[in-house]
């Protein structure tokens, strides 16, 4: 068990360019979870999964946000014609099943994006 | 919607106090409710996850309670060392976590 891998860690782009961060969640991990977090704040949920299927998208996922997880195990999350208001850090998570009485989420470390 | 609240905002005690953080939310339809920590800069690492029909949980110098129907929760933390820095997020849990904006801690020696 490697724990939730996210990919890069530190991401730097000028405004207008694609994005596109990867994570790997705990082996047999079911759902995953994205979220983004300003400085300063707690973390906001953007998007879930329940293996190759997205189960439900936060309004804050503007059409230039897509999630994917093809196969139910990795997932990509790609930002187009990025802006400054994008610079943030993107965490993912995973959960063995849903979460329940007692099932625990775990992060990965994130992705640190700075748009310039 | 689920709205979370943590109080105080900061914190900065000398080492060996004993610290209450506080959590409210709205929405009291949870399972749970998890206390994480985060370094700077870092990811989240949790310490404790409360179920929605218990009062406690316990681990090591920490203890957190839950009382679902007033949507609070309380984490302690006994003897506070310089290694407790960090900020401190509560999260209910219904089918995703919905997290507060934390609280900072620093402890100095």
């Amino acid at each position: 068990d490697t724990g939730v891998s996210q990919d890069p860690r530190h991401k730097i782009t000028k405004r207008g360019q694609n994005v596109t961060f990867r994570c790997d969640p705990i082996s047999e991990h079911n759902r995953l979870y994205w979220y983004r977090q300003t400085l300063g704040q707690g973390p906001e949920f953007l998007t879930y999964f329940q293996n190759e299927a997205q189960l439900e998208k936060s309004r804050l996922l503007s059409d230039r946000f897509s999630a994917e997880r093809p196969k139910g195990s990795f997932s990509t999350l790609e930002i187009q014609r990025t802006e400054q208001g994008d610079s943030a850090m993107y965490l993912c998570a995973s959960s063995l099943g849903a979460l329940g009485t007692n099932e625990k989420l775990f992060f990965g470390s994130g992705t640190q994006l700075s748009v310039l | 919607k689920q709205e979370v609240t943590q109080i105080p905002a900061a914190l900065s005690v000398p080492e060996g106090e004993n610290l209450v953080l506080n959590c409210s939310f709205t929405d009291s339809a949870i399972y749970n409710l998890q206390w994480f920590r985060q370094d700077p800069g870092k990811g989240l690492t949790s310490l404790l996850l409360i179920q929605s029909s218990q009062r406690e949980q316990t681990s090591g110098r920490l203890n957190a309670s839950l009382d679902k129907s007033s949507g609070r929760s309380t984490l302690y933390i006994a003897a506070s060392q310089p290694g407790d820095s960090a900020t401190y997020l509560c999260a209910p849990v219904t089918d995703k976590l919905i997290f507060g904006t934390g609280t900072r801690l620093q402890v100095f020696p």
